[in-house]
């Protein structure tokens, strides 16, 4: 089955680390570029980041850059996230995205993973 | 940043009529090399990720049902729904891909009426 499932989501304290991963099964995964797009609660979508198939071009929104931080294994069909400095407003579903280059449309998403920063 | 702006915010319409959903990009999300808008719908589901509707401003994806078309370039679009059903029940976002700087729209909620 094709599909997208994260993991690494929890309550951490402002200020705080966290890792997201996103294994990727059932397709090519150093076929896709990657992204995490995130969505507080009650609230609309927003992009956090995107990295091409072989990690040669990578992208922030300016809400996370200097803080967030993502990469990929293709060895091991995973995305990551590693989120430092973590603020309230950090506190989100995130959800890891394909698409078949950059920039591109979303085609597959996981279920998401819950992030809380909160003391 | 491209600025998308979906209008309304909510939507209300009585099964079986249509729904019209409308997203204005601050620039031009049209691509001259290859005639292409760079602009996507989705549709978010209570407790569900979002899922690909539209890609491309009007090309419906693989499995999406007929009655969800989009239209419009450069800078307006709409997605519309020819038929409401129930399980269109939803939130639905626009997105520009035409920048890897991708933005989205606020959301337009659809009910029933």
């Amino acid at each position: 089955e094709v599909q997208l499932v994260e993991s690494g989501g929890g309550l951490v304290n402002p200020g705080g680390s966290l890792r997201l991963s996103c294994a990727a099964s059932g397709f090519t995964f150093n076929s896709y570029s990657m992204n995490w797009v995130r969505q507080a609660p009650g609230k609309g979508l927003e992009w956090v980041s995107s990295i091409s198939s072989s990690s040669s071009y990578i992208y922030y929104a300016d809400s996370v850059k200097g803080r967030f931080t993502i990469s990929r294994d293709n060895a091991k069909n995973s995305l990551y996230l590693q989120m430092n400095s973590l603020r309230a407003e950090d506190t989100a579903v995130y959800y890891c995205a394909r698409g078949e280059g950059i920039p591109w449309y979303f085609d597959l998403w996981g279920r998401g993973t819950l992030v809380t920063v909160s003391s | 940043d491209i600025v998308m702006t979906q209008s309304p915010d909510s939507l209300a319409v009585s099964l079986g009529e249509r729904a019209t959903i409308n997203c204005k990009s601050s620039q031009s999300v049209l691509y001259s090399s290859n005639n292409k808008n760079y602009l996507a719908w989705y549709q978010q589901k209570p407790g569900q990720p979002p899922k690909l509707l539209i890609y491309w401003a009007s090309t419906r994806e693989s499995g999406v049902p007929d009655r969800f078309s989009g239209s419009g370039s450069g800078t307006d679009f709409t997605l519309t729904i020819s038929s409401l059903q129930t399980e269109d029940v939803a939130v639905y976002f626009c997105q520009q891909y035409y920048s890897a700087q991708y933005t989205f729209g606020q959301g337009t909620k659809l009910e029933i009426k």
